[in-house]
């Protein structure tokens, strides 16, 4: 299986500014036939189910805010939050869906300062 | 706009078997597969396998080869999710996720989740 891991595991950041988050995949999730990297990132608030925000690294799911970006290939992938709000706070989560089983990052926990 | 609906909260007691229902809502069913996706209390995202709700094939993640059975009823536009030999360590939120077009593994829409407790 391709292991996820995230970092930080969590973060403090101060409403309007900047919240960066890391993924590493065990083995790069970039398809060569295609060019896309089979990697998603979920937004997770408690209580609730995830949220999809981007798939194929950095494709952003309707909906999502454009403060919101994500970036990578191949291995290192990156969540960024511009401007981080109120509601920004949750759990987020990457995914690889290159290979089965589609396998996910433990989560960086978001807060504000 | 699509909805899975899940069936609500269980409680088991070890070697017991649990049956969690998610019936779709305001999408074509049959176009689409269905995964299961656990979460421990304060754990991460566990795939546990998808079905296809057109004609019922499966993929199981090999951890739960022979214990888990997903099911499909068209007519209902439910899917099902039969684990059975539970233990404390399947207490856990049971999500079902609809995969996307793009692919299957991508996950749009979620159902709200059924907590099912395993406790003697």
């Amino acid at each position: 299986d391709i292991v996820m891991t995230q970092s930080p595991d969590s973060l403090t950041v101060s409403l309007g500014e900047r919240a960066t988050i890391n993924c590493r995949s065990s083995q790069s999730v970039f398809h060569t036939s295609n060019k896309k990297n089979y990697l998603a990132w979920y937004q997770q608030k408690p209580g609730q189910p995830p949220n999809l925000l981007f798939y194929w690294a950095s494709t952003r799911e309707s909906g999502v805010p454009d403060r919101f970006s994500g970036s990578g290939s191949g291995t290192d992938f990156t969540l960024t939050i511009n401007s981080l709000q109120a509601e920004d706070v949750a759990v987020y989560y990457c995914q690889q869906y290159y290979s089965t089983p589609p396998t996910f990052g433990q989560g960086t926990k978001v807060e504000i300062k | 706009q699509v909805q899975l609906v899940q069936s609500g909260a269980e409680v088991k007691k070890p070697g017991a078997s649990v049956k969690v229902s998610c019936k779709a809502s305001d999408y074509t069913f049959s176009n689409d597969g269905i995964s299961w996706v656990r979460q421990a209390p304060g754990q991460g995202l566990e795939w546990m396998g998808w079905i296809s709700a057109d004609n019922g094939h499966t993929d199981y993640a090999e951890r739960f080869q022979g214990r888990v059975t997903m099911t499909t009823d068209t007519s209902t536009s439910t899917v099902y999710m039969d684990l059975r030999s539970l233990t404390s360590d399947d207490t856990a939120v049971y999500y079902c996720a609809r995969g996307t077009v793009a692919h299957r593994r991508i996950f749009d829409s979620w159902g709200q989740g059924t907590l099912v407790i395993v406790s003697s």
